[in-house]
């Protein structure tokens, strides 16, 4: 298995608190993503990077910011939490720009 | 611009049952097609890719062939059991940017 790691796995906050999530790579894979998992919404990605510092928008992108300031570490910053972005977040990894390897997840409620 | 349409979910089978879910894609180009599988609480995990026509890719049993002419890539089991109950999403890589195209997923129930 791929080593990435998320953290927390699993966070409750309250609206208008600012939240950061981590993705830990292990691999040196040279890219990372973002996602998130809604029903009946599959997979939208939020941001991804393409090496350290470079990173652009995904999907649904609005109301988050990214930073990669190593190899290893993608962080997801919700500057300011809103009910709407209660949702199980996904980082996941690539070398080959296509296939992709996926943490476990992380769980947030935003009350 | 490119897409991967997936069947509605949830489907339910008996173990045992044959199984296809269908996928199809629209692209440029050739795209790389992939199914990917999450099995609950747990996050996505390539199950089976193929990179080109008439490519069949296969993994623990599943197999889904690139199919250009109907730009297609579904996917089937012979013979399902109940550990293979999670949720099965489709998608392409189109070479055209960093991203993958994502399926909407498909729910998949197996009874015993």
């Amino acid at each position: 298995d791929a080593g990435i790691t998320q953290s927390p796995r699993h966070k409750v906050t309250e609206t208008g608190t600012p939240v950061t999530l981590r993705c830990h790579q292990t691999e040196n894979h040279r890219y990372m993503y973002w996602y998130r998992q809604d029903p009946g919404h599959g997979l939208r990605l939020i941001h991804y990077s393409y090496g350290v510092k470079d990173t652009d928008k995904g999907e649904v992108s609005d109301g988050y910011s990214v930073s990669r300031s190593k190899t290893e570490d993608f962080l997801l910053t919700l500057e300011s939490a809103t009910s709407s972005q209660t949702s199980v977040y996904f980082c996941a990894i690539s070398e080959g720009l296509n296939e992709q390897f996926f943490g476990p997840g992380t769980r947030l409620t935003v009350l | 611009g490119n897409s991967v349409t997936q069947m509605e979910g949830p489907v339910t089978l008996s173990e045992e049952a044959f199984l296809t879910i269908n996928c199809t894609y629209t692209a440029t180009g050739y795209p790389s097609l992939f199914w990917y599988v999450q099995y609950p609480g747990e996050g996505l995990q390539l199950l089976l890719k193929a990179t080109k026509a008439d490519d069949k890719g296969s993994n623990k049993g599943f197999e889904a062939t690139y199919r250009k002419e109907t730009t297609s890539f579904h996917l089937e089991k012979g013979s399902v059991q109940v550990s293979d109950s999670a949720v099965y999403f489709c998608a392409l890589y189109a070479g055209n940017n960093r991203k993958l195209i994502w399926g909407l997923g498909t729910s998949l129930a197996v009874n015993p």
